[in-house]
């Protein structure tokens, strides 16, 4: 079946350095790619996403790539904070056979920045 | 933006007993909402699509009769545990895309939180 692998599990950088987070997905007819940022306990929260037919978006320090031949798509985070500490889920919308659509998560990272 | 919400928020029920967890899209119609389970320190793992007013689109794995699923409107779908057991004790998020052709986005609830004792 579909899946999506993320690496690395966890990330710790320096306040103020970049991350980076990647994630590779199986279903080519997959055309939707959200990240989503999620605090112990919470909801999971959209911060950027991108489609098929871009190769980068760039929202402030937070930026995504996208690899379609390789299946590969990257989330860049600059001049980390503190509050940027959380875990992150890459996605990908998959197609069911009946034609509707569904995501599959990746499998979480969890970001430290420390001060 | 759109808003989903989630009720209960908590409950804590014995094994055995049914569990009734209701996911609404509070200010936009939604035809598809989707119900995961997320396990402490895991991944949100997709359970079933729910389509309003056909029956819904289960995972590998899940089983229909245990967890029982209507979207009986484009702004309200359940999620019934049945004959809850510690096992079943979890997360559950419910999500829902906006519009009746579908958006892209998907718009997540609060969470449930399951205890089986």
């Amino acid at each position: 079946g579909e899946n999506v692998e993320q690496h690395p599990s966890t990330l710790s950088v320096q306040e103020g350095d970049s991350a980076v987070i990647k994630c590779t997905y199986s279903d080519s007819a997959s055309n939707y790619f959200p990240w989503y940022k999620q605090e112990l306990g919470k909801r999971p929260q959209l911060i950027i996403d991108i489609r098929s037919n871009v190769g980068e978006k760039k929202d402030q320090r937070i930026a995504v790539t996208l690899n379609k031949t390789a299946k590969h798509f990257s989330l860049h985070i600059t001049e980390t904070q503190p509050e940027d500490s959380a875990v992150y889920f890459c996605a990908a919308r998959g197609l069911y056979t009946s034609g509707t659509y569904k995501y599959i998560f990746g499998t979480g990272t969890r970001l430290k920045v420390l001060a | 933006g759109a808003v989903v919400s989630q009720h209960p928020s908590r409950v804590i029920c014995k094994s055995g007993t049914s569990v009734k967890i209701e996911c609404r899209s509070l200010d936009f119609q939604a035809t598809t909402m989707f119900w995961y389970r997320q396990f402490p320190k895991q991944s949100l793992m997709l359970m079933a699509t729910s389509n309003e007013g056909s029956k819904a689109t289960y995972e590998q794995g899940v089983e229909k009769d245990k967890f029982l699923i209507n979207h009986a409107s484009l702004t309200l779908s359940t999620l019934t545990v049945t004959s809850a057991h510690p096992e079943d004790s979890s997360f559950y998020i419910c999500s829902a895309r906006e519009g009746l052709a579908g958006g892209l986005e998907q718009f997540f609830g609060p969470g449930t939180r399951l205890t089986v004792l």
